[in-house]
């Protein structure tokens, strides 16, 4: 059984702090790496994707991958309220034809 | 414009009365599935496919069933709803597995379809 694991939260920043959340997952063979964004009663965005160890940048998104230590984080700086919602990891294998999600990890920025 | 479409978006229905969940993409996309997500629990798999008639099940495939006659349509059937499914049911599409190319395998989501079973 794929399993992929998040902290559930509530995670809590003030404004403008730097977010980090954080992913493990338990298949060795995991290939493509998935973060998304979910806001309460709506469907899950994607905000970043990452396929090799190291970090990803995009805007105030940066995506931190370890394969060796199986984790991956997503971390966002300067935190705004509108990032308050839910954060998906998804991993997939190189087997699997779709991904296996965490049950995500809350976030709320306050002013 | 580049989307998955479910409907109905809310359905209120009772024990046993048949009802499909449609689920349309438009990005010619040959991976579809059907998730669906309760409170603690997360967004768990119940089919996918991968292209015209080929289906498999998922974590949670009791007391449903799928279709895909057409690459971009994949409904999802409950042949006797019972109210341990009542649930938000995501549809969603990426263009392949992967493969060589592992930005392909990005998943795109419908807005959701909230089911009620009384």
């Amino acid at each position: 059984q794929k399993e992929v694991e998040q902290n559930s939260g509530p995670l809590s920043v003030p404004e403008g702090a730097i977010a980090s959340l954080n992913c493990t997952y338990s298949d060795r063979v995991s290939q493509s790496f998935f973060w998304y964004r979910q806001y309460s009663g709506k469907s899950p965005e994607l905000i970043m994707s990452i396929y090799s160890n190291g970090d990803k940048e995009d805007g105030r998104f940066t995506a931190q991958l370890n394969k060796a230590s199986q984790y991956v984080s997503l971390l966002i700086r300067d935190s705004q309220p509108s990032d308050s919602a839910t954060y998906l990891c998804a991993v997939k294998s190189g087997g699997s034809y779709i991904p296996t999600f965490g049950r995500g990890t809350s976030l709320i920025v306050h002013p | 414009e580049a989307q998955v479409t479910q409907n109905p978006r809310y359905l209120i229905t009772v024990t046993g009365k048949k009802l499909t969940v449609t689920c349309s993409q438009n990005m010619n996309h040959e991976y579809m599935s059907w998730y669906r997500q309760d409170p603690g629990l997360g967004l768990r798999q119940i089919y996918y496919s991968m292209n015209v008639e080929v289906t498999d099940k998922g974590d949670v495939p009791e007391g449903y069933k799928v279709s895909r006659k057409e690459k971009r349509n994949f409904p999802l059937i409950l042949e006797s709803p019972s109210p341990n499914q009542t649930s938000l049911y995501f549809c969603a599409s990426s263009l392949s597995e992967g493969g060589t190319d592992l930005s392909t395998d990005t998943q795109y989501f419908g807005p959701g379809t909230r089911l009620t079973v009384l």
